[in-house]
């Protein structure tokens, strides 16, 4: 099946810095999903983006389906950016996610 | 917020003791889906369903069964707990045509 490698594996900046979280993944995306789990365990949906570039507020994700990657932008970042972040791609009719390791992102006031 | 509930939040329980896990949606979507996370594998499928009394297993489903008798509601059940499952317990809900998954709240399981 699909593997899906994320990095970097953790991450640490000060507040207001700049990042970039890549997902990249043997076979083609078919339905990628950006997922934070904040510090409490709720897993929070960020982007569906399975083609194309997004953007919600300071943050942003471009995927690049026929180079088979992902990346997440995190701009100005902010104490509560804290946490894991996911990305996912679902296969087939089914939509079984396939979850990458994650990326550990701590933000230092 | 996905319309999704779990319960328990929270249990601890022995080996060897059957455990079952309720994951309710309130918005009659079709695809129903059970993670669960361990440090070091990120979350994993254990069982999905795709309507009422339709199930499949996932990559992990190995001593858990689940059952779909209502669209609202999925169980998950541990016939005799061991403590390789202890972990944190996911569901998901699939809410569109394009599978985007929304996930709830989580249940932390101890089998001591």
């Amino acid at each position: 099946g699909i593997q899906v490698e994320q990095s970097p594996p953790d991450l640490i900046l000060q507040e207001g810095a700049n990042s970039t979280l890549r997902c990249n993944f043997s076979d083609s995306v078919n339905n990628l999903q950006w997922f934070h789990q904040n510090p409490w365990g709720q897993l929070i949906n960020l982007f569906y983006i399975p083609s194309g570039t997004k953007q919600n507020g300071r943050l942003s994700a471009t995927t690049v389906a026929t180079e088979r990657y992902s990346l997440l932008y995190i701009s100005s970042s902010q104490t509560t950016d804290s946490g894991v972040y996911f990305c996912a791609d679902g296969s087939g009719n089914t939509g079984k996610l396939i979850f990458g390791q994650g990326t550990t992102l701590q933000v230092k006031p | 917020d996905a319309g999704i509930t779990q319960s328990p939040r929270h249990k601890v329980t022995e080996t060897g003791t059957p455990v079952t896990l309720r994951c309710h949606q309130t918005e009659n979507h079709r695809y129903m889906y059970w993670y669960r996370q361990d440090p070091g594998h990120g979350l994993r499928l254990i069982h999905y369903s795709y309507g009422v009394k339709d199930t499949d297993k996932g990559e992990v489903s190995d001593g858990y069964s689940v059952s779909r008798s209502k669209t609202e509601d999925f169980l998950l059940t541990l016939e005799s707990a061991t403590s390789s499952q202890t972990s944190v317990y996911f569901c998901a809900i699939r809410k569109n045509k394009d599978n985007e998954q929304f996930f709830g709240p989580g249940t932390r399981l101890t089998v001591l």
